[in-house]
């Protein structure tokens, strides 16, 4: 059973490109999390989705971040007009549905460097 | 809100010395508390967790207590391997109106390096 799977696992993009993360989550999971790791920083939750469904995006900031997770395909962490302040590590997690203690699983990550 | 705060690393032990790692927190509720472990070039993985007051969780000779009157988790081994050479994370999470707890909040993480 293959794990959660990021890719690109690198990216570099210029300022004011867009970067697009994706996330593919452990088979039999509809349950999706994007966390950002910051120089220096722990990791921050962002967003929560289930299938076309966004639940929580407390943690994504107002302006250019979105996400997706189609009923078909990946979920998709969409960053435009990139900044240097979005250089970061981006981690995806999946999961069942979330009870009590259910465990996420997190990916390799995606590392965005903003040149 | 909740927060972890954890030992600053780098961390540099022998092979077979004793480790523990700092990690306090602050909630409002009840929280849920874990320690992932991330090795060179792969993700966060789940080492162990307690979910209530005095709960040990242990994994590969990973120890960790869940302390209430002093808000702590701290991770212990009594004898490193250099295969133990990762970063370690503490977590904590709280569980929502709707009783799941899908919520995670790090610390920043502390990179340990276990020489032979």
């Amino acid at each position: 059973n293959a794990g959660v799977m990021q890719n690109p696992r690198h990216l570099v993009r210029r300022r004011g490109q867009e970067a697009r993360l994706r996330c593919s989550p452990m088979k039999g999971h509809s349950h999706v999390y994007w966390y950002r790791q910051l120089p220096e920083e722990g990791l921050k939750f962002m967003v929560y989705l289930q299938k076309e469904n966004i639940i929580d995006e407390s943690g994504m900031p107002k302006e250019r971040f979105s996400a997706e997770f189609p009923k078909e395909g990946p979920s998709i962490l969409r960053i435009q007009q990139v900044v240097r302040g979005d250089s970061a590590a981006y981690f995806c997690a999946s999961s069942p549905p979330p009870r009590m203690n259910t465990e996420a699983f997190f990916g390799q990550g995606t590392r965005l460097t903003v040149v | 809100g909740d927060s972890v705060t954890q030992m600053e690393g780098p961390v540099t032990l022998s092979e077979e010395a004793f480790l523990t790692i700092n990690c306090t927190y602050t909630a409002t509720g009840y929280p849920s508390l874990f320690w992932y472990v991330q090795y060179p070039g792969e993700g966060l993985q789940l080492l162990l967790k307690a979910t209530k007051a005095d709960d040990k969780g242990s994994n590969k000779g990973f120890e960790a207590t869940y302390r209430k009157e002093t808000t702590s988790f701290h991770l212990e081994k009594g004898s490193v391997q250099v295969s133990d050479s990762a970063v370690y994370f503490c977590a904590l999470s709280e569980p929502n109106s709707g009783g799941s707890n899908y919520k995670l909040t790090f610390g920043k993480g502390t990179l340990l390096t276990v020489n032979p």
